[in-house]
């Protein structure tokens, strides 16, 4: 059963401060990586995609690695702002029907 | 374009009591899926429909749980005879085929959030 987890829960950071949020996934087998925000009491906003094909995918301030074999995404933020404040979680799509299997994500503060 | 939607955006409820959950997808996709979020986790999965038909159903917790997507497009979830347990956020997300082709990139609702008393 895939497992996926993101360390630390919680992460505060001043302003203008690169980043990394990391993940972890126990079955190689994927498809796709999903990164997510959420901000509080809101749905998720999709942020970047990564073939299992891929080694990385950028969007602006964001870049988002994939190492397969390791089990490993991260997420680099770069010159975060307050506006980056949110929770940021990971998915992995194994195939089965595209479901995503989620972590519990990690909860960004940015100072200003 | 509009997004997912999804209403109501809060429900509140009494235990023993049935509800129903809206969801519409993005104009044109056929995938479409249910997802639950307690607090301080991450969604967990409920249901994928590919068109009309749900193609898995295997994250429904039991059999108070259902869902229909009759027209390939609108998705309600009702769910039956709620307990407090059942008290999250559902979420819907779409995407525009679904399966396994590694492109599934799937656009959620803000969700709607449940509690039962």
């Amino acid at each position: 059963k895939q497992e996926v987890t993101q360390i630390p829960a919680a992460l505060s950071v001043p302003e203008g401060e690169n980043l990394v949020l990391n993940c972890s996934f126990t079955d190689s087998a994927i498809y796709n990586l999903q990164w997510f925000r959420q901000d509080p009491g809101k749905g998720l906003t999709s942020l970047l995609l990564i073939q299992s094909s891929q080694r990385e995918q950028t969007s602006g301030r964001l870049n988002a690695s994939l190492d397969k074999s390791s089990g490993r995404s991260t997420l680099y933020i770069a010159a975060s702002q307050p506006g980056d404040s949110a929770t940021y979680l990971c998915a992995v799509d194994t195939g089965a029907n595209s479901k995503l299997t989620f972590g519990k994500g990690i909860t960004l503060s940015v100072r200003p | 374009g509009a997004g997912v939607s999804q209403t109501p955006s809060n429900k509140v409820t009494e235990k023993g009591k049935y509800v129903e959950l809206r969801c519409d997808p993005i104009s044109g996709h056929t995938a479409l899926y249910w997802y639950r979020q307690s607090l301080g986790q991450g969604p967990e999965f409920l249901i994928y429909f590919q068109g009309t038909g749900a193609a898995d159903d295997s994250g429904l917790p039991n059999d108070r749980f259902f869902a229909v997507r009759p027209e390939g497009s609108v998705s309600t979830l009702k769910i039956q005879r709620t307990e407090r347990g059942d008290s999250a956020v559902y979420l819907c997300a779409s995407s525009l085929r679904g399966g396994s082709t590694g492109l599934n990139e799937q656009f959620f609702g803000p969700g709607t959030r449940l509690t039962v008393l």
